[in-house]
This record gives C-alpha cells, sequence and structure tokens, in this order.
C-alpha cells in the first residue's frame, strides 16, 4: 500500500521550519526519504530504522514512530535549496519502495 | 552523478511504436527498479530485478516488459504506445536486497508518445 504525505505542499520563507509527514497503513521496518528537484532525479536523504537506527543526510532530522507506523522529516531554518518535492518511500517484499504522492516544497526568499 | 545511466534521455515516438529504454546500474549494484512518473505525479513502481531474476512487480502494464542481462544493465520494453504512456521513467539501483539499502536513481528518460 502507498504511504500517505501530509501537507501536499507547502511554502516557506527563508528561515522558517517545515515538517512533512508519512504514514501507513501497515507495519514498516524502515522509511526512506528521498529528494526531487523539478525534472532530476531522487535524491537519496536518509532511511530511519525500526529500533531508531538513522543512515544517511547529516543535516536533516527525522523521526520515525514504529507503533503510530508514521515518520516525519522536519526542515530548520530552511534555505532556497530545500525547494524541491520530497516523498518517503516503504520497502515492500522484496525491498522495493512504494512511494507517497510526494510533498511539494517551496522556499521563497 | 548517482552512478546510475539511463538512456536515451529523450524520446518522442508515436503512438502504436514500441520503444527500449536502457539502464545501467552503479558498479555493484545488483538490484534494479523501474519507476513511471507521469506530469506532477509521484513515483509508481513498476517492476524489480536482482542479479538477472525478476523479483518484485508493480502497476505494469500488460505491454510493457523488462528484463536484466548477465552484465546487470537493464531494459524496459513498451510496446503499442498510447499517449497515456507519456511520461519520465526512471531507473534505481541498490547493491542488494535490505530494508536498509538505499538506491540510486538515474537521470531518467522522459518519453513522449504523440
Amino acid at each position: 500500500q502507498q504511504p500517505v504525505q501530509s501537507p501536499q505542499a507547502v511554502i516557506l520563507r527563508e528561515g522558517e521550519d517545515a515538517v512533512i509527514n508519512c504514514s501507513s497503513s501497515k507495519a514498516l521496518y524502515s522509511v526512506h526519504w528521498y529528494r526531487q528537484k523539478h525534472g532530476e532525479a531522487p535524491v537519496f536523504l536518509m532511511i530511519l530504522l525500526k529500533g531508531g537506527e538513522q543512515k544517511g543526510h547529516e543535516k536533516i532530522s527525522a523521526s520515525f514512530n514504529e507503533k503510530k507506523q508514521q515518520s516525519s522529516l522536519y526542515l530548520t531554518a530552511s534555505q532556497l535549496s530545500y525547494s524541491g518535492t520530497y516523498f518517503c518511500g516503504t520497502p515492500g517484499s522484496s525491498y522495493q519502495l512504494t512511494f507517497g504522492k510526494g510533498t511539494k516544497l517551496s522556499v521563497i526568499p | 552523478d548517482s552512478g546510475v545511466t539511463q538512456t536515451p534521455k529523450h524520446l518522442i515516438t508515436a503512438t502504436g511504436q514500441r520503444v527500449t529504454l536502457r539502464c545501467s546500474p552503479r558498479s555493484g549494484d545488483l538490484s534494479v527498479y523501474w519507476y513511471q512518473q507521469s506530469l506532477d505525479q509521484g513515483l509508481q513502481f513498476l517492476i524489480q530485478y536482482y542479479n538477472g531474476e525478476e523479483r518484485a512487480k508493480g502497476n505494469i502494464l500488460e505491454r510493457f516488459s523488462a528484463q536484466q542481462f548477465p552484465d546487470l544493465h537493464s531494459e524496459l520494453n513498451l510496446s503499442s504506445l498510447e499517449l497515456g504512456d507519456s511520461a519520465l521513467y526512471f531507473c534505481a539501483s541498490s547493491v542488494g536486497l535490505d530494508r536498509d539499502t538505499e538506491a540510486f536513481f538515474g537521470q531518467g528518460t522522459r518519453l513522449t508518445v504523440v
């Protein structure tokens, strides 16, 4: 099943903070986060694992609540370069990722 | 540069035609995934191969097929093309099969069906 992301879109001014949420109806062992700029390839940000382990981008923080089957990505002191669409992905039986519909983040000066 | 190479970058073809998209994974990666991204849509998983074998299928149409060759490159074949097949097709690769393995995406092939 496809994870559900919220909000669908958010506009921030430089320096403001944002939270992007991802929830799933099935039990999760990990949540993967990617960012895609318009017309470009998705780029890996981080993986959150059951048990609290994280792997990936040092400057981005995130949380993973296994019981609630939810993950949140925290973008603080946003910069123009943070603009893009953020996708969360959850692994299937063969570890293929099913992605949410994405959250479009626009950071303006 | 992710190390994943996709060719061609752009493809324009007519309805009813057949095209082949090619993907070379990162050196050492055994797993290849194909995704379709329509205009302003998310990433729809199509199919996955691991070391030459099909491992998982997603929302892939019967008109579409794929394979992974002994040198680990993969091809996605799209036939009897329709206007609605116009999309960005991404290939991604990962080292193996594990829940904490990151995937690296190629730059995509933009297919336009006219």
